[in-house]
């Protein structure tokens, strides 16, 4: 089976550095995404790691470890328009499978 | 950019009617598409995975016969919710893989379709 364990809700304050962990157990694997949404939206994809290692756009960074299962979002100089959920997603076989999402809450 | 249109983006229908939801891909074609469900503060579920020109392929515990889905050219996917039920009411969400794209791993989403059953 497949399994994504990720933190229910986190709460950072604006301009602060925020991290978003996520780790997985699939019975395969071939890259791990993350996707923003806001309420009442659609998802939106923000990143893929396929290989070990950063990935960085702009303000958000993703980060995986394939030894460890394990990854991470890192959002940077936030703002009140980051908060939203935010869900890592597997692509095991054929398909994408979602976590069960991070509601990000921003303080002023 | 890959755009992903729903159509309707909300309904509302009395229990035992049954409800169409289309899916485009504007800008690009797209030989599978995904079809999800989510309900308030909870994951996208994958219900099935849609291929064009063939069966669709559902997930555990998604019953084929009440959900519908024909995926008749590279742009169009439908969901038929079949007598539906309040149960049934839901965030419904598509999303595309762009057949041209190097990315396999990137889908784009359509707006959803939130199904009120009453």
């Amino acid at each position: 089976g497949q399994s994504l364990e990720q933190p229910s809700e986190v709460t950072a304050v604006e301009g602060a550095i925020v991290q978003i962990n996520c780790t997985y157990q699939t019975s395969g694997f071939y890259g791990l995404s993350w996707y923003q949404q806001h309420d009442g939206g659609a998802p939106t994809f923000l990143s893929y790691n396929g290989l070990d290692g950063l990935e960085e756009t702009g303000r958000f960074s993703s980060f995986l470890s394939r030894s460890d299962s394990y990854g991470y979002l890192l959002l940077q100089e936030l703002q009140m328009k980051d908060s939203a959920s935010y869900f890592c997603a597997v692509r095991g076989d054929d398909k994408i499978i979602f976590g069960k999402g991070t509601r990000l809450h921003i303080l002023p | 950019g890959a755009v992903v249109s729903q159509h309707p983006s909300w309904v509302i229908c009395k229990s035992g009617t049954s409800v169409k939801i289309e899916c485009r891909s504007l800008d690009f074609q797209a030989t599978t598409m995904f079809w999800y469900r989510q309900f308030p503060k909870q994951s996208l579920m994958l219900m099935a995975t849609s291929n064009e020109g063939s069966k669709a392929t559902y997930e555990q515990g998604v019953e084929k016969d009440k959900f519908l889905i024909n995926h008749a050219s590279l742009t169009l996917s439908t969901l038929t919710v079949t007598s539906a039920h309040p149960e049934d009411s839901s965030f419904y969400i598509c999303s595309a893989r762009d057949d041209s794209s190097s990315s396999y791993n990137e889908q784009f989403f359509g707006p959803g379709t939130r199904l009120t059953v009453l």
